[in-house]
């Protein structure tokens, strides 16, 4: 299996554009979350998704954000409009929910807003 | 106070020292994590346990559920164990992360 696969794995863009991150998980895992990492905050949760479904979004820091799950091989998390402070690591990981918590990290998209 | 502590944040050491790396928490846990960030910036599970002791090759993790405390231990340790350690902890599948151990490995 090729992992957690996420892309871009760089992306660069000015402020009030619209940013979209990709996230593929590995197949049979039914969990997915989306991950922030900042120097400032490390890593925080944003938002993870059970069978396509979202169960718990608190961590999203705001109407800006929004993420969606259309089926069990694609993810995608959305920022519009970007702003700065939103320049951090995101971080797309699965596991398999059942007995083994383990999580699966994707390698990260990191995004420069300028 | 944050959830998770980890101390110390910051650990230089000599090759073949014995390292540990301290993780507390306030909250109650299903299971803690362990994971590994290298320099290149992804981001490896060592060890998920609830209660106990793991052991993998040179590493070592231990958990006290009453005193609410993990350690991460590296035996031998190795400059390719240079990384950023970082302690989880969680019930059922959400996850609070610690501000992770900048560990260095001089040879």
């Amino acid at each position: 299996d090729a992992g957690v696969i996420q892309s871009p794995r760089h992306e660069v863009t000015e402020m009030g554009q619209e940013v979209t991150l990709r996230c593929k998980p590995i197949s049979g895992h039914d969990y997915l979350f989306w991950y922030r990492q900042t120097m400032m905050r490390g890593l925080e949760l944003l938002i993870y998704f059970n069978n396509n479904v979202p169960i718990d979004d608190s961590g999203m820091p705001e109407d800006r954000f929004s993420a969606k799950m259309p089926n069990a091989s694609f993810s995608t998390l959305k920022i519009q409009p970007s702003e700065p402070r939103d320049s951090a690591v995101y971080f797309c990981a699965t596991s398999t929910g059942t007995g083994d918590l383990e999580q699966y990290f994707g390698p990260g998209t990191r995004l420069t807003v300028t | 106070k944050n959830e998770v502590e980890q101390s110390p944040q910051n650990l230089t050491a000599q090759e073949g020292e014995f390292i540990t790396i301290n993780c507390s928490y306030s909250v109650g846990i299903s299971a803690l994590h362990w994971l590994q960030q290298h320099p290149g910036g992804g981001i490896v599970s060592l060890f998920m346990l609830s209660s106990g002791k793991k052991k993998h090759g040179r590493l070592i993790a231990t958990i006290n559920i009453q005193e609410k405390h993990s350690s991460l231990h590296i035996t031998a340790s190795h400059p390719r164990d240079s990384a950023v350690y970082i302690c989880a902890v969680g019930g059922a599948q959400k996850l609070v992360f610690g501000q992770g151990t900048r560990l260095t490995i001089n040879p």
